[in-house]
């Protein structure tokens, strides 16, 4: 079974631009959640998208926003760029939504915002 | 505040050393308790708990939950290089909660 797959794998953009991220889940998982990954912040809950509807949001700026498809593919986007969004986002699908479920993580798109 | 903190924040040993991770939580409708193995690349699932006291074991690796005390080890015994990783450990309750991790170094 393929894994979670995430692209692109790398995006160099620059400040005030958007950028579009893709997940391509786990074939059969529903769920598909997004993190932020910075050396000091550690993993950061995005949100959470189970069945085309986002189910569960953490504590991001409205810039950041995502989408989930029939197919359970997800993307996020990522408007007006600051510095600050340089990190590793990371994708992770599973099952059913939300708790005593194991997440399966992509390989994640690291952002460099010059 | 829902928060999950993990010890030592970095770790170096020989080969062949054992090591305790350790992972406390306070988390609001606690459900499970999970360890991942994150290298260069994706983290990996390693173990998810549920009940306190049970150990799960997978080779050279082992975990218990307390969950009346709040937290989990993660032990390592006979480490090697291979094991040289980010052991993050992720807390489920309403959403998912992730420790900042702890970076173990296993020199040869």
């Amino acid at each position: 079974k393929a894994g979670v797959t995430q692209t692109p794998r790398y995006l160099i953009k620059t400040r005030g631009q958007q950028v579009t991220l893709s997940c391509s889940p786990i074939s059969g998982h529903r769920s598909v959640s997004w993190y932020q990954q910075t050396p000091g912040q550690g993993l950061q809950f995005l949100f959470e998208y189970f069945s085309e509807t986002q189910r569960n949001k953490g504590n991001f700026p409205g810039r950041f926003s995502g989408r989930q498809f029939s197919n359970s593919r997800s993307e996020m986007n990522v408007s007006t760029l600051e510095l600050g969004d340089s990190a590793l986002y990371l994708c992770a699908s599973s099952f059913l939504q939300g708790a005593k479920n194991i997440q399966y993580f992509g390989a994640g798109t690291r952002l460099s915002v010059l | 505040e829902d928060k999950v903190v993990q010890s030592p924040l970095s770790l170096v040993v020989h080969e062949g050393d054992t090591v305790t991770l350790n992972c406390s939580y306070e988390v609001t409708n606690f459900r499970s308790l999970l360890w991942y193995k994150q290298e260069k690349k994706a983290p990996t699932f390693l173990f998810m708990l549920t009940s306190s006291g049970i150990e799960k074991k997978s080779g050279r690796l082992s975990s218990i939950l307390d969950n009346k005390e709040l937290f989990s080890i993660l032990n390592i015994t006979a480490t090697q290089t291979g094991d040289s990783a980010v052991y993050l450990c992720v807390v489920t309750g309403n959403q998912f909660y992730f420790g900042t991790g702890t970076s173990l170094t296993v020199i040869p």
